[in-house]
Protein backbone atom coordinates (compact mmCIF):
# COMPACT_ATOMS: atom_id res chain seq x y z
CA UNK A 1 0.00 0.00 0.00
CA UNK A 2 0.84 3.46 -0.36
CA UNK A 3 3.25 4.34 2.62
CA UNK A 4 5.78 6.84 4.30
CA UNK A 5 8.46 5.68 6.84
CA UNK A 6 9.99 8.19 8.20
CA UNK A 7 13.10 7.98 10.73
CA UNK A 8 16.37 9.89 11.56
CA UNK A 9 14.90 11.59 14.74
CA UNK A 10 16.30 11.99 17.98
CA UNK A 11 17.80 13.89 20.70
CA UNK A 12 20.38 16.55 19.63
CA UNK A 13 22.53 19.34 21.70
CA UNK A 14 21.45 23.03 19.87
CA UNK A 15 23.73 24.19 17.30
CA UNK A 16 24.09 20.43 16.27
CA UNK A 17 22.82 18.87 12.87
CA UNK A 18 20.37 16.05 12.47
CA UNK A 19 19.04 14.39 8.74
CA UNK A 20 15.90 12.93 8.53
CA UNK A 21 14.50 10.59 6.08
CA UNK A 22 11.46 9.66 4.69
CA UNK A 23 10.97 6.50 2.52
CA UNK A 24 7.88 5.78 0.30
CA UNK A 25 6.67 2.67 -1.14
CA UNK A 26 3.50 1.75 -3.20
CA UNK A 27 3.10 4.66 -5.66
CA UNK A 28 5.40 6.37 -7.92
CA UNK A 29 7.79 8.69 -5.68
CA UNK A 30 9.39 10.66 -8.03
CA UNK A 31 6.11 11.78 -9.88
CA UNK A 32 5.10 13.46 -6.56
CA UNK A 33 6.08 17.02 -4.81
CA UNK A 34 6.75 16.01 -1.04
CA UNK A 35 6.42 18.24 1.80
CA UNK A 36 7.71 18.44 5.62
CA UNK A 37 5.66 19.45 8.70
CA UNK A 38 6.12 19.53 11.63
CA UNK A 39 4.24 19.84 15.35
CA UNK A 40 5.98 20.25 18.69
CA UNK A 41 4.40 19.18 21.61
CA UNK A 42 0.88 19.67 22.39
CA UNK A 43 0.95 22.81 19.41
CA UNK A 44 -0.59 22.18 15.72
CA UNK A 45 0.57 21.73 12.45
CA UNK A 46 3.43 23.71 11.01
CA UNK A 47 4.62 23.73 7.56
CA UNK A 48 8.76 23.37 6.84
CA UNK A 49 8.93 22.85 3.64
CA UNK A 50 8.54 20.96 -0.22
CA UNK A 51 10.18 20.02 -2.72
CA UNK A 52 9.29 19.32 -6.31
CA UNK A 53 8.59 16.09 -7.71
CA UNK A 54 11.97 15.90 -9.79
CA UNK A 55 13.83 18.68 -7.31
CA UNK A 56 13.98 21.05 -9.88
CA UNK A 57 11.75 24.18 -10.63
CA UNK A 58 9.30 24.76 -13.58
CA UNK A 59 7.62 26.91 -15.20
CA UNK A 60 4.62 27.14 -12.38
CA UNK A 61 6.94 26.86 -9.59
CA UNK A 62 10.45 28.94 -10.00
CA UNK A 63 12.36 26.67 -7.63
CA UNK A 64 12.29 23.30 -6.83
CA UNK A 65 12.42 23.89 -3.10
CA UNK A 66 10.22 26.45 -0.60
CA UNK A 67 10.97 26.89 3.16
CA UNK A 68 9.44 28.42 5.95
CA UNK A 69 11.25 31.64 7.11
CA UNK A 70 12.30 30.22 10.66
CA UNK A 71 14.22 27.39 8.80
CA UNK A 72 15.58 28.85 5.63
CA UNK A 73 19.42 29.07 5.79
CA UNK A 74 19.27 26.10 8.43
CA UNK A 75 16.96 22.97 7.21
CA UNK A 76 17.71 21.77 3.37
CA UNK A 77 15.57 19.25 1.63
CA UNK A 78 16.35 17.15 -0.99
CA UNK A 79 15.21 13.63 -2.47
CA UNK A 80 16.69 10.66 -4.46
CA UNK A 81 13.83 9.28 -6.68
CA UNK A 82 16.59 6.36 -7.84
CA UNK A 83 15.87 5.30 -3.50
CA UNK A 84 12.42 6.76 -3.28
CA UNK A 85 13.88 8.49 -0.16
CA UNK A 86 13.63 12.12 0.51
CA UNK A 87 15.83 13.60 3.21
CA UNK A 88 15.63 16.62 5.85
CA UNK A 89 19.07 18.28 6.56
CA UNK A 90 18.65 20.23 9.55
CA UNK A 91 21.85 21.98 10.54
CA UNK A 92 21.91 24.75 13.49
CA UNK A 93 19.44 22.88 15.39
CA UNK A 94 17.35 24.93 17.96
CA UNK A 95 15.28 24.51 21.29
CA UNK A 96 12.29 25.71 19.57
CA UNK A 97 12.99 23.01 16.73
CA UNK A 98 11.70 20.37 18.81
CA UNK A 99 8.90 18.49 17.50
CA UNK A 100 7.62 15.59 15.41
CA UNK A 101 8.68 15.54 11.76
CA UNK A 102 6.33 13.87 9.23
CA UNK A 103 6.59 13.61 5.63
CA UNK A 104 3.56 14.42 3.49
CA UNK A 105 3.10 13.43 -0.28
CA UNK A 106 0.86 16.04 -2.14
CA UNK A 107 -2.40 14.55 -4.33
CA UNK A 108 -1.42 16.04 -7.64
CA UNK A 109 0.80 19.31 -8.52
CA UNK A 110 3.02 20.63 -5.60
CA UNK A 111 0.00 22.96 -4.32
CA UNK A 112 -2.94 20.33 -4.22
CA UNK A 113 -3.45 18.73 -0.82
CA UNK A 114 -1.28 16.36 1.25
CA UNK A 115 -3.01 13.06 1.14
CA UNK A 116 -0.65 10.29 2.03
CA UNK A 117 1.55 11.19 5.99
CA UNK A 118 3.74 9.69 7.43
CA UNK A 119 4.55 8.48 11.05
CA UNK A 120 6.40 11.06 12.05
CA UNK A 121 9.24 11.33 13.90
CA UNK A 122 10.30 13.08 17.11
CA UNK A 123 13.54 15.61 17.03
CA UNK A 124 14.33 16.80 20.57
CA UNK A 125 16.80 19.72 20.63
CA UNK A 126 18.48 19.99 24.40
CA UNK A 127 21.32 20.21 26.00
CA UNK B 1 2.06 36.65 5.90
CA UNK B 2 -0.94 34.69 5.74
CA UNK B 3 -3.03 33.56 8.76
CA UNK B 4 -5.82 31.19 9.29
CA UNK B 5 -8.00 31.74 11.84
CA UNK B 6 -9.68 28.24 13.68
CA UNK B 7 -11.78 28.52 17.23
CA UNK B 8 -9.75 26.23 19.55
CA UNK B 9 -12.39 24.24 20.60
CA UNK B 10 -16.16 23.15 19.50
CA UNK B 11 -18.35 21.27 20.87
CA UNK B 12 -21.83 19.10 19.91
CA UNK B 13 -23.69 16.17 21.29
CA UNK B 14 -23.37 13.08 18.87
CA UNK B 15 -25.98 13.02 16.19
CA UNK B 16 -26.21 16.86 16.01
CA UNK B 17 -24.12 18.64 13.27
CA UNK B 18 -20.51 20.20 13.61
CA UNK B 19 -19.72 23.10 11.88
CA UNK B 20 -15.92 24.17 12.36
CA UNK B 21 -14.60 27.55 10.70
CA UNK B 22 -11.42 28.70 9.22
CA UNK B 23 -11.29 32.29 8.50
CA UNK B 24 -8.67 34.12 6.19
CA UNK B 25 -8.69 37.21 4.16
CA UNK B 26 -10.22 36.42 0.90
CA UNK B 27 -10.28 32.88 1.88
CA UNK B 28 -13.09 32.32 -0.65
CA UNK B 29 -10.36 32.81 -3.17
CA UNK B 30 -7.59 30.26 -2.60
CA UNK B 31 -8.37 26.33 -2.28
CA UNK B 32 -8.54 24.76 1.58
CA UNK B 33 -8.03 21.80 2.72
CA UNK B 34 -9.16 20.03 6.26
CA UNK B 35 -7.20 17.29 7.89
CA UNK B 36 -8.36 15.52 11.38
CA UNK B 37 -5.76 14.41 13.76
CA UNK B 38 -6.48 12.07 16.55
CA UNK B 39 -4.18 11.81 19.14
CA UNK B 40 -0.70 9.93 18.87
CA UNK B 41 -1.57 10.07 15.49
CA UNK B 42 -0.82 11.35 12.25
CA UNK B 43 -3.11 14.00 9.92
CA UNK B 44 -5.53 12.18 7.39
CA UNK B 45 -6.73 14.27 4.46
CA UNK B 46 -10.69 14.81 4.79
CA UNK B 47 -11.64 17.70 2.52
CA UNK B 48 -9.42 19.18 -0.54
CA UNK B 49 -10.37 21.95 -3.20
CA UNK B 50 -13.07 23.08 -0.62
CA UNK B 51 -15.64 20.56 -1.36
CA UNK B 52 -14.39 17.32 -2.14
CA UNK B 53 -13.94 13.83 0.11
CA UNK B 54 -10.90 11.50 -0.67
CA UNK B 55 -11.97 7.87 -1.03
CA UNK B 56 -12.84 6.52 2.67
CA UNK B 57 -13.75 9.48 4.44
CA UNK B 58 -17.80 9.61 4.93
CA UNK B 59 -19.84 11.54 3.37
CA UNK B 60 -20.94 13.13 6.93
CA UNK B 61 -18.02 15.29 6.15
CA UNK B 62 -18.68 18.23 3.71
CA UNK B 63 -16.64 21.66 3.20
CA UNK B 64 -17.40 25.23 1.54
CA UNK B 65 -15.65 28.41 1.04
CA UNK B 66 -16.39 31.80 0.27
CA UNK B 67 -15.73 35.32 1.27
CA UNK B 68 -13.25 35.25 4.40
CA UNK B 69 -14.25 31.94 5.66
CA UNK B 70 -14.23 28.38 5.01
CA UNK B 71 -16.49 25.79 7.01
CA UNK B 72 -16.06 22.09 7.78
CA UNK B 73 -19.34 20.65 8.78
CA UNK B 74 -20.10 17.17 9.95
CA UNK B 75 -23.42 16.04 9.99
CA UNK B 76 -24.69 13.25 12.56
CA UNK B 77 -21.17 13.77 14.59
CA UNK B 78 -20.14 10.26 16.27
CA UNK B 79 -18.13 10.04 18.80
CA UNK B 80 -15.47 8.30 16.51
CA UNK B 81 -15.32 12.22 15.18
CA UNK B 82 -13.67 13.60 18.12
CA UNK B 83 -10.52 14.94 16.92
CA UNK B 84 -8.01 17.90 15.79
CA UNK B 85 -9.21 19.60 12.78
CA UNK B 86 -6.52 21.71 10.70
CA UNK B 87 -7.48 24.14 7.60
CA UNK B 88 -4.49 24.33 5.10
CA UNK B 89 -4.05 26.54 2.38
CA UNK B 90 -1.24 27.71 -0.26
CA UNK B 91 -0.38 31.16 -0.09
CA UNK B 92 0.62 32.50 -3.56
CA UNK B 93 2.03 35.55 -2.15
CA UNK B 94 4.83 34.11 -0.51
CA UNK B 95 4.86 30.74 -1.79
CA UNK B 96 4.11 29.42 1.99
CA UNK B 97 1.86 26.29 2.53
CA UNK B 98 -0.44 27.34 5.73
CA UNK B 99 -2.25 25.72 8.50
CA UNK B 100 -4.71 26.94 10.91
CA UNK B 101 -4.23 26.98 14.40
CA UNK B 102 -5.92 23.48 14.67
CA UNK B 103 -9.68 23.50 16.26
CA UNK B 104 -9.83 20.30 18.97
CA UNK B 105 -14.17 18.69 18.41
CA UNK B 106 -15.23 17.61 21.49
CA UNK B 107 -18.35 15.09 21.03
CA UNK B 108 -20.42 15.37 24.63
Amino acid sequence: QVQLVESGGGVVQPGRSLRLSCAASGFTFSSYAIHWVRQAPGKGLEWVGVISHDGRGSYYAASSTYYRDSVKGRFTISRDNSKNTLYLEMDSLRPEDTAVYYCAKVRGDIYSAFDIWGQGTMVTVSS
Amino acid sequence: SYVLTQPPSVSVAPGKTARISCGGNNIGRKTVQWYQQKPGQAPILVIYYDTDRPSGIPERFSGSNSGNTATLTISRVEAGDEADYYCQVWDSGTDHWVFGGGSKLTVL
